[in-house]
């Protein structure tokens, strides 16, 4: 069980929109910035998004976050058959004093 | 070229050891706090330490502690994981990451990740 929730799965339309949720709770998402990973197959994890909505240099624009109470989410516009890949959701937990990541988030694009 | 190299994976039997490296270049690997996640074969992340700069904060997970241990050598540009008591659920790529942390972790991301090296714990 992660410390942080995201639905399984999601699916869209290539040229489409689509967003992923996290929910977590006061002691990590609550009280402090979220980051997003992209993972593609067979390759390690990507900073995709951090501190609840900022891009590193290099990721487009299509891609964005945001974080409201205990959850937060990322957004995926245009949809391309390269963007499949699993998306996890991380920060760290101050009561724990641990990192926490949700369980992953498979996007396949049709 | 900024990048981390993960090294010292392998099979071994429950209850051994087994030391990781993880050797950074390109940037100064001394001003960096660093951690290791891993990932079952199919599973997702699963953090599992992280040390400060300095060597002088250290954080576990609850599964691993008290059987590993994470030290770094900034005049090597490395960062180590000793595992001892392996068990069959450590089996996993584990991978070394670059954090950026703030003073209070209100900030917290892997900025940089290593292509990881495997673990499989099996008789």
């Amino acid at each position: 069980q992660s410390v942080l929730t995201q639905p399984p799965s999601v699916s869209a339309a290539p040229g489409q929109k689509v967003t992923i949720s996290c929910s977590g709770s006061s002691s990590n998402i609550g009280n402090n910035y979220v980051s997003w990973y992209q993972q593609l197959p067979g390759t390690a994890p990507k900073l995709l998004i951090y501190e609840n909505n900022k891009r590193p240099s290099g990721i487009p624009d299509r891609f964005s976050g945001s974080k409201s109470g205990t959850s937060a989410t990322l957004g995926i516009t245009g949809l391309q058959t390269g963007d499949e890949a699993d998306y996890y959701c991380g920060t760290w937990d101050s009561s724990l004093s641990v990192g926490v990541f949700g369980g992953g988030t498979k996007l396949t694009v049709l | 070229e900024v990048q981390l190299v993960e090294s010292g994976g392998g099979l071994v039997q429950p209850g051994g050891s087994l030391r990781l490296s993880c050797a950074a270049s390109g940037f100064t690997f001394s001003s960096y706090s660093m951690n290791w996640v891993r990932q079952a074969p199919g599973k997702g992340l699963e953090w599992v330490s992280y040390i400060s700069s300095s060597g002088s904060t250290i954080y576990y997970a609850d599964s691993v502690k008290g059987r590993f241990t994470i030290s770094r050598d900034n005049a090597k540009n490395s960062l180590y994981l000793q595992m001892n008591s392996l068990r069959d659920e450590d089996t996993a790529v584990y991978y070394c990451a670059r954090v950026i942390v703030g003073a209070t972790k209100s900030s917290w991301y892997l900025d940089l990740w290593g292509r990881g090296t495997l673990v499989t714990v099996s008789s």
